[in-house]
């Protein structure tokens, strides 16, 4: 079964601290992407990678970086977090074939900043 | 730009009853795919149906299906017999163009269905 795997379901941190969200993925998929949702804004993309070493920024990528060393991961970075990054991150992973480009998501992280 | 719109931000449906969520969409490419997403409280998002732009029959997953209609650019999802299990936020999304390997998937600000016994 395809399984995207997100290392914190809840995390609480200070203003101005890193915070590292990790996802790992087993279905040897090319595409990964960080999402955040929130309410009434719906999901909005970050980043998203297609190949390993390889990012590109999505819709608001300010204030977060990305790693992808390896296929199977993709970590999101907030170098110093502050409190409107208070927000639910979702990662998702896709094929990478020409399809249907169906998303498989994570279960989710939910920072909260104090 | 690409834009997808849902205007409903919450609903109620009585049990076994259909229910239609609205979902309309803005792009001026003629490739592009439509998406509808579960997510329950739990917090994953379920993938439920997708419509391609040149396909001509309406997207069918057992009880969802999703009305397409081109020429108003709207896709709404419709659910029948709904089960309470069905309460949960439902997003529509997008992806232009379609079918290739590198593309992104841009989703609406969800409708929130709460089903009631």
């Amino acid at each position: 079964d395809v399984k995207v795997t997100q290392s914190s379901r809840y995390l609480v941190k200070r203003t101005g601290e890193k915070v590292f969200l990790e996802c790992v993925q087993d279905m040897d998929h090319e595409n990964m992407f960080w999402y955040r949702q929130d309410p009434g804004l719906g999901l909005r993309l970050i980043y998203f990678s297609y190949d390993v070493k390889m990012k590109e920024k999505g819709d608001i990528p300010e204030g977060y970086s990305v790693s992808r060393e390896k296929k199977e991961r993709f970590s999101l970075i907030l170098e110093s977090a502050s409190t409107n990054q208070t927000s639910m991150y979702l990662c998702a992973t896709e094929a990478g074939e020409a399809g249907a480009n169906v998303l498989t998501f994570g279960a989710g992280s939910r920072l909260t900043v104090l | 730009a690409q834009k997808i719109t849902q205007t409903q931000p919450g609903m109620f449906v009585q049990e076994k009853e259909a229910v239609t969520l609205d979902c309309t969409y803005d792009t001026s490419d003629q490739s592009y795919g439509l998406f509808w997403y579960k997510q329950p409280s739990s917090g994953e998002m379920i993938f439920l149906i997708y419509q391609g732009s040149y396909d001509e029959q309406n997207a069918t997953e057992g009880r969802y299906s999703l009305n397409f209609q081109k020429a108003r650019k709207s896709a709404n999802l419709v659910i029948s017999a709904s089960q309470l299990g069905d309460s949960a936020m439902y997003f529509c999304a997008m992806i232009t163009p379609y079918g290739g390997a590198t593309n992104k998937l841009i989703f609406g600000t969800g409708t929130l269905l709460a089903v009631q016994p």
